[in-house]
């Protein structure tokens, strides 16, 4: 069945960085463009970034702008999400999601969530 | 951009309806056909239960319903069940690809 797995949270020093995984599988990654969705403690979700089936178009909120960057190896079915001077407001539990056929309508399909804290 | 606004809590006995409200702007709600909501219980990856604004997707049940008027999207669950019990969240395309959620709502039924 559809699937997608986050890995490498974990807790890390403010300023410093972290990189995030998610597997997909049980669907052609290829097709559709994923984004990450991250939840802070006892708040709502935030979407955080887009990025396109080919990964040639990415799109970030202005909270992370400049700071994180999302990526994707569709020979792998591997979307990343690298995180750097990260700040204690980045602390959350982040989701990958799979888009919607038609991009801005819906995210589909998620995965379980890694949790990252920034504290020192 | 602010985080759509929504009830913390709402609560129900099985088998009554309750509806859920998401409220917006005309730059995110107002302006796309683009609602979804999700449900959510703790712990678990998140579920698409509406989309475009009232679409179910394929195995959703139809006690979900989802609607709009203005800047402001409703989910209402009727027969509630025990297993509806979880937190619930809306969210919009808000343009330029960009998406607001909701704060999310708890759902209790009693």
């Amino acid at each position: 069945q559809v699937q997608l797995v986050e890995s490498g949270g974990g807790v890390v020093q403010p300023g410093k960085s972290l990189r995030l995984s998610c597997a997909a599988s049980g669907y052609t990654f290829n097709t559709y463009g994923m984004h990450w969705v991250r939840q802070a403690p006892g708040k709502g979700l935030e979407w955080v970034a887009l990025i396109s089936n080919d990964g040639t178009n990415k799109y970030y909120a202005d909270s992370v702008k400049g700071r994180f960057t999302i990526s994707r190896d569709n020979s792998k079915s591997t979307l990343s999400l690298q995180m750097d001077s990260l700040r204690a407001e980045d602390t959350a539990v982040y989701y990958c999601a799979k888009t919607t056929t038609v991009v801005k309508s819906a995210f589909d399909i998620w995965g379980q969530g890694t949790m990252v804290t920034v504290s020192s | 951009q602010s985080a759509l606004t929504q009830p913390r809590s709402v609560s129900g006995s099985p088998g009554q309806s309750v509806t859920i409200s998401c409220t917006g702007t005309s730059s995110d709600v107002g302006g796309f056909n683009y609602v979804s909501w999700y449900q959510h219980h703790p712990g678990k990856a998140p579920r698409l239960m509406i989309y475009d604004v009232s679409k179910r997707p394929s195995g959703v049940p139809d006690r979900f319903s989802g609607s709009k008027s203005d800047n402001t999207a409703s989910l209402t669950i009727s027969g509630l069940q025990a297993e509806d019990e979880a937190d619930y969240f809306c969210c919009s395309y808000a343009g330029s690809y960009t998406w607001l959620f909701g704060g999310g709502t708890k759902l209790t039924v009693l």
